[in-house]
């Protein structure tokens, strides 16, 4: 079975400009999960979606960030504008029950 | 965002040593789960717990759920060099899907 999948892998963009990572959930699961990690701050859950719902956005830093679910297959996490210190790895996970199975990950980097 | 507090933060071993590393919670979780990263992926589920005291194995690895709720250990016996990387635990209190993540342990094994 395919695992979650994510793309791009690797995203290189420049400050100011749109952002848009994407995601496919594991088939069958209805729990939809953003994360973003650094070194400094470890993993911190951005936004999950449950039944295509957005549950919790409490961790959204700020109003450039966006997300959506428009069906129980795909996701998307969208930065507009884009800073520097938006630089990290995404990654997105999918669960059907408590347990949380993650993507690859992009890593963005913003100039 | 909340933490566990997750430790040893770092451990340097000798291949076939066993290695042990705990996290604590100041609140209650009814689900423990035990991740795997590697470099430039994503973590990967080891083991999942779901009952206080319950002791789970998954082949050299040995996970237990603390007894109050608020701690568990991982224990990995007879380590290899393909056991570095970095492991987290996780947990979800109840009524949330939220996994709340530790600050990780880095292990490295040498030969």
């Amino acid at each position: 079975d395919a695992g979650v999948i994510q793309s791009p892998r690797h995203e290189v963009t420049e400050m100011g400009q749109e952002v848009t990572l994407r995601c496919k959930p594991i088939s069958g699961h209805n729990s939809l999960f953003w994360y973003r990690q650094t070194m400094m701050r470890g993993l911190e859950l951005l936004i999950y979606f449950n039944n295509n719902v957005p549950i919790d956005d409490s961790g959204m830093p700020e109003d450039r960030f966006s997300a959506k679910m428009p069906n129980a297959s795909f996701s998307t996490l969208k930065i507009q504008p884009s800073e520097p210190r938006d630089s990290a790895v995404y990654f997105c996970a999918s669960s059907r029950d408590n347990e949380q199975f993650f993507g690859p990950g992009t890593r963005l980097t913003v100039l | 965002g909340q933490q566990l507090n997750q430790s040893p933060q770092s451990m340097f071993i000798q291949e076939g040593e066993d290695v042990s590393m705990n996290c604590t919670s100041s609140s209650i979780f009814n689900t423990w789960l035990w991740y795997k990263q590697d470099p430039g992926e994503g973590p990967v589920l080891l083991i999942a717990l779901y009952k206080a005291g319950e002791l789970t194995s998954n082949g050299r690895l040995t996970a237990q759920f603390g007894i109050t709720r608020k701690d568990s250990f991982l224990n990995i016996s007879a380590s290899i060099p393909s056991d570095v990387g970095i492991y987290f635990c996780a947990g979800t209190s109840y009524n949330t899907d939220k996994l709340i993540f530790g600050t990780g342990t880095r292990l490295q094994v040498f030969p």
